[in-house]
């Protein structure tokens, strides 16, 4: 069974940082591209940004392009996101989510709450 | 990049079908697009990627009252015999080479 487990969400003033973590499980993780989407409180969903199974390629949406960066080490079988110059507008649940090739998301973590509030 | 229309709202009576649609922008109509379902509280779940021959593939233990079809720019997720459980935000997903696109969402109610 595919598990996809986010940690590392909390309460940040604006202007802080913080890093997110996926753990991946149940799956050949090193052969997957991967995206994380986010979800403002009583708001639709929104792509941030996607890497391929080898790091090769990484792609940012423009709300976070400079800001946030995202890496996986797939010897320990886990996506990464790093969140810098955060703004109240980043406020919003994180998920990580297991991208199939010609299927888009197929599978979703459970996510992870950032709080930007001073 | 793909642009992605859904109506805002749907509302069908127990135990019977609702039709969801979902349109893709000018020059993306042969896109493949995949549908989720978000329960209240809860994390969105993969339900069925649709291409645009109206061929569709569910992902695993979606029932089988959940449907995909397509016409055109169209994409369609269709629920047959409502269940109280339906009741949720169902969400379209496309991609383009370095972009991915959700829809706005729609909120099924069952009456």
């Amino acid at each position: 069974e595919v598990q996809l487990v986010e940690s590392g969400g909390g309460l940040v003033q604006p202007g802080g940082s913080l890093r997110l973590s996926c753990a991946a499980s149940g799956f050949t993780f090193s052969s997957y591209s991967m995206n994380w989407v986010r979800q403002a409180p009583g708001k639709g969903l929104e792509w941030i940004s996607y890497i391929t199974s080898s790091s090769s390629s990484i792609y940012y949406a423009d709300s976070v392009k400079g800001r946030f960066t995202m890496s996986r080490d797939n010897a320990k079988n886990s996506l990464y996101l790093q969140m810098n110059s955060l703004r109240d507008e980043d406020t919003a649940v994180y998920y990580c989510a297991r991208v199939v090739s010609s299927t888009g998301t197929a599978s979703w973590g459970q996510g992870t709450l950032v709080t930007v509030s001073s | 990049q793909p642009v992605l229309t859904q109506s805002s709202s749907a509302s069908a009576s127990l135990g019977s079908s609702v039709k969801l649609t979902c349109t893709l922008s000018s020059g993306h109509s042969n896109y493949i697009i995949a549908w989720h379902q978000q329960q209240p509280g809860k994390a969105p779940r993969f339900l069925m990627k649709v291409e645009g021959s109206g061929s569709y593939n569910k992902g695993t233990g979606v029932p089988d009252r959940f449907s995909g079809s397509s016409s055109g720019a169209d994409r369609y997720l269709t629920i047959s015999n409502l269940q109280s459980e339906d009741e949720a935000d169902y969400y379209c997903e496309t991609w383009d080479s370095k972009t991915y696109v959700f829809g706005t969402g729609t909120k099924v109610t069952v009456l």
